[in-house]
């Protein structure tokens, strides 16, 4: 069964900063997709990205980084030198193609950056 | 390009009446997927149409129903309203191609309609 897992409730740090937020995702099936959403304070969901489970090539993006590990069903997310602008929940996702398209998401991450 | 439409966008109710919500995908977007938020059970799946076709159905009780229609909106449904039933509830809309099809299977999400039982 899907499951997605973001152990840290709520994260709290300074400004320029850098956090990484986890998570760790159960799968059977050997095809998924992987994504990071954000929803800052405003309440509507944003996408970040999208990882497929044959390209477990790291990305950088601005000051976002992700690091997708197959052998350890791990996908995490981290912000280097945080501003205000990053506070908000972010939430990993998975999406199976077993059985229709259905993507399932963690609890949320609640990202805090104090100026 | 328009986003994801939701209407309305609060709506209070009382218990044992039943809500009609609404959602306006992506022009293009055939997926139309639901979901439920609360503070204490975050993002819920609640169901996934594609083609006017039911595909994939989350764990609600059968008082959550929903449609699609030939154009890709869609609608859900909740009679016989619970407290419990207080939450924003997200439609989100996806271009669903292949793997490795560019955007495909990403979620683009509505506003969301925040319903309250009294």
């Amino acid at each position: 069964a899907q499951k997605v897992t973001q152990a840290q409730t709520e994260i709290s740090v300074v400004e320029k900063e850098d956090v990484t937020l986890d998570c760790v995702y159960e799968t059977r099936d050997t095809t998924y997709y992987l994504f990071w959403y954000k929803q800052p304070p405003s309440g509507e969901l944003v996408f970040l990205i999208r990882r497929n489970s044959f390209d477990e090539q790291n990305e950088i993006s601005g000051r976002y980084s992700w690091n997708f590990q197959k052998s350890t069903s791990s996908f995490n997310f981290t912000i280097t030198a945080s501003q205000v602008v990053d506070s908000a929940v972010y939430f990993c996702a998975l999406s199976e193609f077993t059985g229709g398209f259905k993507t399932i998401f963690g609890a949320g991450t609640r990202l805090f950056v104090k100026a | 390009k328009a986003g994801v439409t939701q209407t309305p966008r609060y709506l209070i109710k009382t218990r044992g009446q039943q809500v009609t919500l609404s959602c306006s995908p992506i022009s293009g977007h055939r997926s139309v997927s639901w979901y439920q938020q609360t503070p204490g059970q975050g993002l819920q799946f609640l169901f996934e149409y594609f083609s006017e076709t039911q595909r994939n159905k989350g764990n609600f009780p059968g008082r959550f129903s929903g449609r699609q229609f030939s154009n890709s909106r869609s609608e859900m449904n909740v009679s016989t309203l619970e407290l419990g039933d207080s939450a924003l509830y997200l439609c989100a809309s996806s271009f669903r191609g292949g793997i490795g099809r560019a955007g495909a299977n990403v979620l683009t999400f509505g506003a969301g309609s925040r319903l309250t039982v009294l």
